[in-house]
């Protein structure tokens, strides 16, 4: 039973168009949520978190929208450019995870494809 | 430069064989992790290890063992017990909030 779920694998946008990137969970437990972006052939980068006390976190062109009685969230990117092309993967904890100095497991969905075209 | 190092960065192995994964940091992290990703899929732990000579295991440890005699070394062994080894695996490293992956091995079972 997959508990964080990407329904896209792929998606492609213009330069300097938004990019949004939806992921969806299904536990309720669940109050910590991050995006990773990887290139190929590279171990994943932390890119933008937020906890469940806030429904949105801004970092510069990256966006994340948490509904929490959705249990959906989303990372906006504005705008986008060529070098966001990679895999972003969205992650989820029940309390702080380990990779943020917590003590608690994060769980991975599979990933997004993000391609974007000059 | 500070990072984290996985070698080899391809990895071939018979079936039926054991193979050691290597990953050191010389970040002076404390944690360490080891993370498997199949085409398709997120990152699933194998096996953590928050301090020096303790360890547990993760979502999918049959078939792996680690060891973490020093704080910089945090090996993982693909043993023959695993039934489908052929993935590529992620060491990552954390020290009070500041997380980093390393580049990965990709392993291939012939």
């Amino acid at each position: 039973d997959q508990q964080v779920k990407q329904n896209s694998p792929s998606l492609s946008v213009q330069e300097g168009r938004i990019s949004i990137l939806n992921c969806d969970y299904t536990n309720s437990m669940f109050d910590y949520f991050l995006w990773y972006k990887k290139y190929p052939a590279e171990g994943p980068t932390f890119l933008i978190s937020i906890s469940s006390i806030k429904d949105k976190n801004e970092d510069g062109r990256f966006t994340v929208f948490l509904n929490k009685s959705a249990k959906h969230l989303s990372l906006h990117i504005v705008p986008s450019q060529p070098g966001d092309s990679a895999v972003y993967f969205c992650a989820a904890s029940a309390g702080m995870p380990h990779l943020q100095g917590g003590s608690e497991k994060l769980v991975f969905g599979k990933g997004t494809k993000l391609t974007v075209n000059p | 430069d500070g990072g984290i190092t996985q070698s080899p960065k391809y990895l071939f192995r018979k079936e039926g064989q054991n193979v050691t994964l290597s990953c050191e940091q010389n970040l002076n992290h404390d944690a360490m992790y080891w993370y498997r990703q199949d085409p398709g899929q997120g990152l699933r732990l194998i096996y953590y290890s928050q301090i020096v000579n303790d360890f547990q295991k993760g979502d999918i440890a049959e078939g792996y063992s680690v060891s973490r005699e020093k704080k910089e070394s945090f090996p993982l062994t693909v043993t023959s017990a695993q039934k489908n080894p052929t993935a590529f695996y992620l060491c990552a490293s954390n020290r009070g909030g500041l997380e980093f992956f390393g580049p990965g091995t990709r392993l291939t079972v012939l």
